[in-house]
Parts: structure tokens; C-alpha cells; sequence
């Protein structure tokens, strides 16, 4: 029981491709935040949500990359024209007193 | 720009050893320290938070922050084959966290 639940798992596409992740909180949660982790790299913060609110960017988030919160519940993250250097782990935490991480979607992009 | 360096390993211990894991960090404005566990094609797992110099205890953990040393370790009592894993330093400033590289973890029975 992680507090937030991911949706896939897994993905696996083609260069070009778009995808979207899904976050979905268990329980009302404020803050969201999206991290991406790469092979024998820790988690690098990409953005985070305080409701429905996207309140800060890391410059990793290029252009072609875009979250959202709508409702201020779950969370959709999107990826278009996937590159192969996009492959990583997708996690999403959500906060108490600190960052509780969600089971993650890994992307393999071909 | 925050900077966690950790050793990226593997450190080696034999079961019932007492495991030592360190890091680093740049940013002085840093006010919350964390260790998580990550199993391999897991996500990371919160096993200890940390806010004010000096130890802190729980169960065979115990973390250890000293702010002027801008230092953190992590020290695992009573090594297990199941603590084999990759442990993450992570900082915190007002809102994110910055991890280090992490620093894997093998126990042997």
C-alpha cells in the first residue's frame, strides 16, 4: 500500500510515439510530485502539483513534456514524440510529512 | 544547484555486520535528510527521516546528521541478506527532493 497507485506499470514504445502515465492518490493528497529515474541514477524531480496547481518546473521538462492535475486528484504526465533517452522510471509521490513514492511506470522507448 | 554525493558501491557486509552508508551534500539552506531503500525494479521506500544534528534511532537504523560537516550516514545494525538493496540520500530545501546516485548494498549469509 504505497498511498498512490500508477497506471501502467509498463510501457514499452516506438521513437516518436506519444504516452501518458496516470497517478492516482489512494487518499485525498494535496501535493503530487513527478520524478524520473534513470538506470543507476537516483529519482530527478520533473514537477509537482499543490491541488490542482502546477507549482514548479525542473528544467528537465522540455517542451515535450506536460502534466496536469485537473481536478486536483489524480495526476496524467505526457510525453510526446518519445526519444529513446525518455526510457526511465516514471514515479509519482505524494506527501505527508515527507515523500512517499508510488509503485512507478517504466518506460522503454525503441 | 543542491549536490548529494553518495559512493555508488557495492559495499560488501557479512550477515550480522553493522552496515555503514554516507553522503554528502552541497546545499547549507538544507533542512530535512532521508535515507530510502530501493529494491532492484522497485521504487525507493522511506526508511529514515532526519532534521536536527545528531542520532536518530529506529530499530537496527540509525541515522546521524551533522549540518556542519554538511554529512548524513546511515548505520545498519544486524546486517540480513534482505537489506541487500540500493540506499538513496536525499535533501530537502522547501519543497523537492534531491537525491544522490545511491549506494548499493550487498549482505552475504
Amino acid at each position: 500500500d504505497t498511498g498512490v497507485s500508477q497506471d501502467p506499470r509498463h510501457k514499452i514504445t516506438k521513437r516518436g510515439q506519444n504516452v501518458t502515465f496516470r497517478c492516482d492518490p489512494i487518499s485525498e493528497h494535496n501535493r503530487l510530485y513527478w520524478y524520473r529515474q534513470t538506470l543507476g541514477q537516483g529519482p530527478e524531480f520533473l514537477t509537482y502539483f499543490q491541488n490542482e496547481a502546477q507549482l514548479e518546473k525542473s528544467r528537465l521538462l522540455s517542451d515535450r513534456f506536460s502534466a496536469e492535475r485537473p481536478k486536483g486528484s489524480f495526476s496524467t504526465l505526457e510525453i510526446q514524440r518519445t526519444e529513446q533517452g525518455d526510457s526511465a522510471m516514471y514515479l509519482c509521490a505524494y506527501r505527508v510529512d515527507t515523500q512517499y513514492f508510488g509503485p512507478g511506470t517504466r518506460l522503454t522507448v525503441l | 544547484q543542491k549536490e548529494v554525493e553518495q559512493n555508488s558501491g557495492p559495499l560488501s557486509v557479512p550477515e550480522g555486520a553493522i552496515a555503514s552508508l554516507n553522503c554528502t551534500y552541497s546545499d547549507r539552506v538544507s533542512q530535512s535528510f532521508f535515507w530510502y531503500r530501493q529494491y532492484s525494479g522497485k521504487s525507493p521506500e522511506l526508511i529514515m527521516s532526519i532534521y536536527s544534528n545528531g542520532d536518530k534511532e529506529d530499530g537496527r537504523f540509525t541515522a546521524q546528521l551533522n549540518k556542519a560537516s554538511q554529512y548524513v550516514s546511515l548505520l545498519i545494525r544486524d546486517s540480513q541478506p534482505s537489506d541487500s538493496a540500493t540506499y538513496l540520500c536525499a535533501i530537502s530545501g522547501y519543497s523537492t527532493l534531491t537525491f544522490g546516485k545511491g549506494t548499493m548494498l550487498l549482505v552475504s549469509p
